[in-house]
């Protein structure tokens, strides 16, 4: 099965403090994302990775940077966390050699983070 | 620009009873593909069913089928014989004509609850 952990189910962080979201996905995936979900607005795309070391900004990148030095870890990175971040952050991946057109992404179990 | 639009805001449904869960989108790519998740209270996000937007037939996955309707441009979800274990908020959402390594574009979901 596959299978994306998530660095923390719950994290409650400061204003101004730097935070990383770890995330980490077993299956060899080429594909990887960040997602923010707020009640009401559904699944917002943050950042994703096609490769190592690549990175595409997704809808609402402002405030987040991400990093992708493995290819089996994609890391979101909150350089200066502000109260308008509290949230909760899921990270998916997938696979782009199904040979369908389009492939489904698998979540991790989500990070709660809470900006004091 | 892409579009996922799920109005329903919360769906009842008396258990063993099927329900459909309603789904509109807005793409002017003749290519895409269209997913379903599941998310449970604990947080999850669930892939259930994914249809081609050139896919001759409905998808079905167990008590899964997704009503594709592609001039109505919609893709309901119904889900046959309900259990208890439905209850979750279900999203629906649409790939981007980018081929396998395609990001999602998510609805703002539907709350289902059966009823015993």
């Amino acid at each position: 099965d596959v299978k994306v952990t998530q660095s923390s189910r719950y994290l409650v962080k400061r204003t101004g403090e730097k935070v990383f979201l770890e995330c980490v996905q077993d299956m060899d995936h080429e594909n990887m994302f960040w997602y923010r979900q707020d009640p009401g607005l559904g699944l917002r795309l943050i950042y994703f990775s096609y490769d190592v070391k690549m990175k595409e900004k997704g809808d609402i990148p402002e405030g987040y940077s991400v990093s992708r030095e493995k290819k089996e870890r994609f890391s979101l990175i909150l350089e200066s966390a502000s109260t308008n971040q509290t949230s909760m952050y899921l990270c998916a991946s997938s696979t782009s050699g199904t040979g369908r057109p389009y492939n489904e992404q698998f979540f991790g179990p989500g990070t709660r983070l809470t900006v004091l | 620009a892409q579009k996922i639009t799920q109005t329903q805001p919360g769906m009842f449904v008396q258990e063993k009873e099927a329900v459909t869960l309603d789904c509109t989108y807005d793409t002017s790519d003749p290519s895409y593909g269209l997913f379903w998740y599941k998310q449970p209270s604990s947080g999850e996000m669930i892939f259930l069913i994914y249809q081609g937007s050139y896919d001759q037939q409905n998808a079905t996955e167990g008590r899964y089928s997704l009503n594709f309707q592609k001039a109505r441009k919609s893709a309901n979800l119904v889900i046959s014989a309900s259990q208890l274990g439905d209850s979750a908020m279900y999203f629906c959402a649409m790939a981007q004509n980018t081929g396998a390594n395609s990001k999602l574009t998510f609805g703002k979901g539907i709350t289902l609850s059966v009823r015993p």
